[in-house]
């Protein structure tokens, strides 16, 4: 099984400030089907990233992925009031598919 | 309005049984993939359980095989898990998710998710 492991567990940030996300696979993920979500508080996750880099329909060019093998980044260039949530990677190349444990993005 | 709704989530004693419907609109049904994930405060989010496009194929994590059973009727739009043996530890918001492209199978990404129900198993 894949484990992913996500840092910071917690981000502070202002609005307007570039925060940086880190998904570490502990072995490649194959051909970098790596995703990435967003969640708010009592709110289902929200898809915006997949195959690491590609953004979903609808989400603003503010987030990007990137990354290959093992490290995988998800920035998001200029945080907007709604941007504060919690981020998950979900690796999808291996069976059983898994996610990471999440980062906190929090105004600071 | 593309959508996924979960329903039949509660309280159920352990060993009990459960049976969680998501009913989905807004897409064709028959050409998607769809997946059970649950997500708890401790263990987070947790892929349960997979199943074709055709209904042709399921797969399940370790932790619910034997025990849970995922289907799907293409004709009413719906997909079902029913829950057996139930232990505290499935205790959990179950989400129902939507893969990611047209016949996606089992490796997928999710790009619909349900606003999930809640299972609390506990005596």
């Amino acid at each position: 099984e894949i484990v992913l492991t996500q840092s910071p567990g917690t981000l502070s940030l202002s609005p307007g400030e570039r925060a940086t996300l880190s998904c570490r696979a502990s072995q490649s993920v194959s051909a970098n089907y790596l995703a990435w979500y967003q969640q708010k508080p009592g709110q289902a996750p929200r898809f915006l990233i997949y195959v690491a880099s590609r953004r979903a329909t609808g989400v603003p060019d503010r987030f990007s992925g990137s990354g290959s093998g093992t490290d995988f980044t998800l920035t998001i260039s200029r945080l907007e009031p709604e941007d504060f949530a919690v981020y998950y990677c979900q690796q999808y190349g291996s069976s059983p598919l898994t996610f990471g444990g999440g980062t906190k993005v929090e105004i600071k | 309005q593309v959508q996924l709704v979960e329903s039949g989530g509660g309280v159920v004693q352990p060993g009990g049984s459960l049976r969680l419907s998501c009913a989905a609109s807004g897409f064709t049904f028959d050409t998607y993939g769809l997946h059970w994930v649950r997500q708890t405060p401790g263990k987070g989010l947790e892929g349960v359980a997979f199943i074709r496009h055709d209904g042709g194929s399921e797969s399940y994590a370790d932790s619910v095989k034997g025990r849970f059973t995922i289907s799907r009727d293409n004709s009413k739009n719906t997909l079902y898990l029913q829950m057996n043996s139930l232990r505290p530890e499935d205790t959990a918001v179950y989400y129902c998710a939507k893969g990611f492209g047209i016949y996606s199978g089992y490796g997928s990404s999710f790009d619909l998710w349900g606003q999930g129900t809640l299972v609390t198993v506990s005596s």
